[in-house]
Formats: structure tokens, sequence, C-alpha cells
């Protein structure tokens, strides 16, 4: 059973282009999470969403950042127009639907976004 | 969510056990511990998760006392692999849309010979 999947691994832009983040959760999982790490800091949540759906988007800035989960096909992350201060790592995470038991999340391996 | 207070770092040698304390003296009834461990450029890995009293696994135990306003995760015979960022987590799974984590700067554990 394949974990969480996120590519790409690195990913380098110049300030003003976009940024797309792929993550495709573990098989039956149903719900996705996207964090961001700044260095030296813990994770900071985004974005909590289910296929076609976001459930919570909190954590995510007002501006230049959006989610989906399509029917079909990975979640994406999208960052447009970015700025040195979007460099992080971006964590993807996913779960199955959540109860009155916190369930474990599982982490992909990150994202590492570096804007010059 | 409550907020949690950790140690920022801690040192030990391999072999011994170590034990990370994290206060939460706003927990809520409903709310779980959850431990987290992330190693460098990697994503969080669960360790242990518990309500009340002992939990224990092959990884990990977790003590909580009756009053639950404090946890410790406690590390058998500690090796180099062990080293590591330490993150302790309180919420119940329901508020905030679901299982929305809230990670404060955890602890950071180094082994050495």
């Amino acid at each position: 059973n394949a974990g969480v999947m996120q590519n790409p691994r690195h990913l380098v832009r110049r300030r003003g282009q976009e940024a797309r983040l792929r993550c495709s959760p573990m098989k039956g999982h149903s719900h996705v999470y996207w964090y961001r790490q700044l260095p030296e800091e813990g994770l900071k949540f985004m974005v909590y969403l289910q296929k076609e759906n976001i459930i919570d988007e909190s954590g995510m800035p007002k501006e230049r950042f959006s989610a989906e989960f399509p029917k079909e096909g990975p979640s994406i992350l999208r960052i447009q127009q970015v700025v040195r201060g979007d460099s992080a790592a971006y964590f993807c995470a996913s779960s199955p639907p959540p109860s009155g038991v916190p369930y474990e999340q599982y982490f992909g391996p990150g994202t590492r976004l570096t804007v010059t | 969510l409550a907020k949690t207070t950790q140690p920022i770092s801690m040192d030990s040698y391999e072999g011994q056990e170590v034990n990370i304390t994290c206060s939460h003296n706003n927990i809520a009834t409903n709310d779980y511990i959850t431990w987290y461990q992330q190693f460098p450029s990697q994503g969080p890995r669960f360790i242990i998760q518990g309500y009340k009293t002992k939990v224990t696994n092959e990884v990990a135990s977790l003590f909580i006392p009756a009053d639950r306003k404090s946890s410790t995760l406690s590390l058998p015979r500690v090796s180099l692999s062990d080293t590591a960022v330490y993150y302790c987590l309180v919420g119940d799974g329901l508020t905030g849309g679901g299982n929305k984590l809230t990670f404060g700067t955890g602890t950071q554990l180094k082994v050495e010979l």
C-alpha cells in the first residue's frame, strides 16, 4: 500500500511565477490536508479537503493560494505570483473520514518550494 | 484547540530512556493527546495517541495523569536514529472541521553516542 505521494519533491520558481504542488493520498483515504512549514518552525495548517469539496480553508492566505481535490486525480495546491516569502516546505497528509477519535494522519515527504 | 507547551530541546545518549513532557492546561473533555515525530526533510509520523492513563505501543509509551493537564512521551532505550523533533498535539478531531492538526515548535531531541 503506497503511502502519500507528493510531487515534485523540489520546486524552484522565480518571483511572479505560479507553483503547482500535487498530492496523491493513501489508497482508501478520502480526506486531504495541506500544511506549510517554514524553516525552524512547526507545521501550520492551510486547508482540509474532501473530494470536490473544501471543508476548512481557515489557514489559507486570502490571496494567491488555492487548493482543489477533484473527483479524479491528485489534490493540487496552487500558488500564483509567488514571492520569496512563499519559500517553505509544503506537506500533504491524508486520513480516513474523521470520527469521535482523532485519526492519525499520514504525511507525504513534502515539496520544498524555493522562490528566487 | 488546547495550547501545548513542551521543552525546546533535549539531549540524551544511546541506550537511555527519554521522557518528554507536554503541558496542556486547557485540555477539553473530548480532547485526545497525540504525538508525532519528524526527521529532517521528512513529513511528520504518528507515534502514539491517548486519552487517559497509560498507552503503550511498539515504539513508545504515553503517560497521562488523572487531571490530563500534562502528558509524558517515553522513549525506551533511544538510539541515534531517534534524533528528531517530537510534537505534542491536543484536539478532539472534530473541532474546526475535522482533524486539523495544530503543531507547535516541538522538542528537538538529540541522541549522542
